[in-house]
This record gives C-alpha cells, sequence and structure tokens, in this order.
C-alpha cells in the first residue's frame, strides 16, 4: 500500500540537542512537506521541497534544517537553534501546482524536550 | 488576511444529530480546491471531502457534504447523523491553482459528539 510513514512516533530531545525526524513515500509524489502543530492549534508550514535537490522556507524555518536527496525521503532536524521545538510534527506529501490534489499526511512525530 | 476562518474553535452536536462546521476562504484565484481534515486525537490527518471551484454541484462522502457558495466563499461541512467517532478536530484548507504549492489551513474547530 503506497503512503507516508514517519518515525519515531515519539521522539524525546535533550537541551541542546539535534534530532532528525523521518519521512518516506512511497507515492510518487514530487512535493513534500513538513508541518508543526501546536497543542490546540493549526498547522504551520516549516519547510517544503517541490523537487529533489531544492525546498523552500515555509513560516516558521528558523531552527530547522532539511534535506531531499532522494524523491522518497524528506527529513526534518529540528537544531538546537529552536527554543521551543515540543510540538507534533507532521509530514505531507502531494503532486505540486495541482488544485485538485490533497495532501497525503503521515502519522505524526511528538517531540518532547526534556 | 487570513485565506482561510473557521470561526467556531469548538462545538457541540447530539448523537444522531446533524452538525455544520463553518469555513470561509479568500482567494482571487479563480481555479483553486477546497478540503476538509479530521484529526482525531491520535494525531493522523484524515482526507474528508474535496470541492473544486468550478464543480456545479456540492460535494458528498457518505454523511459528509460540503456546502459550497461560491459567491460568499464559503465551505461548511455537514455532518449527518452524527456518531461518537466523529468527535475529532476538523480543519478546512484551501489549495490555489496559480500557486499550487501549499496548502493553508484554518485554526480547525473541536468538535465533541455527546451521548
Amino acid at each position: 500500500d503506497g503512503g507516508i510513514t514517519q518515525s519515531p512516533k515519539y521522539l524525546f530531545r535533550k537541551e541542546g540537542q539535534n534530532v532528525t525526524l523521518s519521512c518516506e513515500q512511497n507515492l510518487n509524489h514530487d512535493a513534500m512537506y513538513w508541518y508543526r502543530q501546536d497543542p490546540g492549534q493549526g498547522l504551520r508550514l516549516i519547510y517544503y521541497s517541490q523537487i529533489v535537490n531544492d525546498f523552500q522556507k515555509g513560516d516558521i524555518a528558523e531552527g530547522y534544517s532539511v534535506s531531499r536527496e532522494k524523491k522518497e525521503s524528506f527529513p526534518l532536524t529540528v537544531t538546537s537553534a529552536q527554543k521551543n521545538p515540543t510540538a507534533f510534527y507532521l509530514c505531507a506529501s502531494s503532486i505540486p501546482s495541482n488544485p485538485a490534489y490533497g495532501y497525503t499526511f503521515g502519522s505524526g512525530t511528538r517531540l518532547t524536550v526534556v | 488576511a487570513q485565506k482561510i476562518t473557521q470561526t467556531q474553535p469548538g462545538m457541540f452536536v447530539q448523537e444522531k444529530e446533524a452538525v455544520t462546521l463553518d469555513c470561509t476562504y479568500d482567494t482571487s484565484d479563480p481555479s483553486y480546491g477546497l478540503f476538509w481534515y479530521k484529526q482525531p486525537s491520535s494525531g493522523e490527518m484524515i482526507f474528508l471531502i474535496y470541492q473544486g471551484s468550478y464543480d456545479q454541484q456540492n460535494a458528498t462522502e457518505g454523511r459528509y457534504s460540503l456546502n459550497f457558495q461560491k459567491a460568499r466563499k464559503s465551505a461548511n461541512l455537514v455532518i449527518s447523523a452524527s456518531q461518537l467517532g466523529d468527535s475529532a478536530m476538523y480543519f478546512c484548507a484551501m489549495r490555489e491553482g496559480g500557486t499550487g504549492n501549499q496548502f493553508y489551513f484554518g485554526t480547525g474547530t473541536s468538535l465533541t459528539v455527546i451521548p
């Protein structure tokens, strides 16, 4: 079955550590996205990529980094520069530039700073 | 200006009753898509229904229907015969044809179904 796999489901980070969240898709989608969701809030765009080796900052990119070396993979690194990283992170993929095509989401990663 | 506005932070509905979740949108692009997603407490985002800007009829998917009023820029979700499993967050989203690169999400409505 095609879909998006996010791992791990739960992640704990110590102060000052970098952590990487995995996102893999086998839908052959060109576009991939990372969103952050705080409790009771909507989704905020961190980064997105429409093609391999290219990505753009979203609304809240500071303290995060991404790479897109393969079409299937779009890992997100939460760096020590992100002062408040505790949140729920959702990865999504889609066909770019098609308003009739929705997002397919992963099941999310809950990151907690300890 | 907000692209997607959901004005109901929380809603309650009696089991088996119908409920309408409001969504208004703002765009000057003639080609766009409107989407509703459900997010249960487990966190995954579940696609519910889609409406295209050129669609003449309101979209329906089982117990879900989208009340599309283009002139009002309104895309309300109607859930008929509510079930306890409908308790969740609901997000309205829009994708424009011109850019098409990302979705614009509303802030969500928390629906609670009362037995």
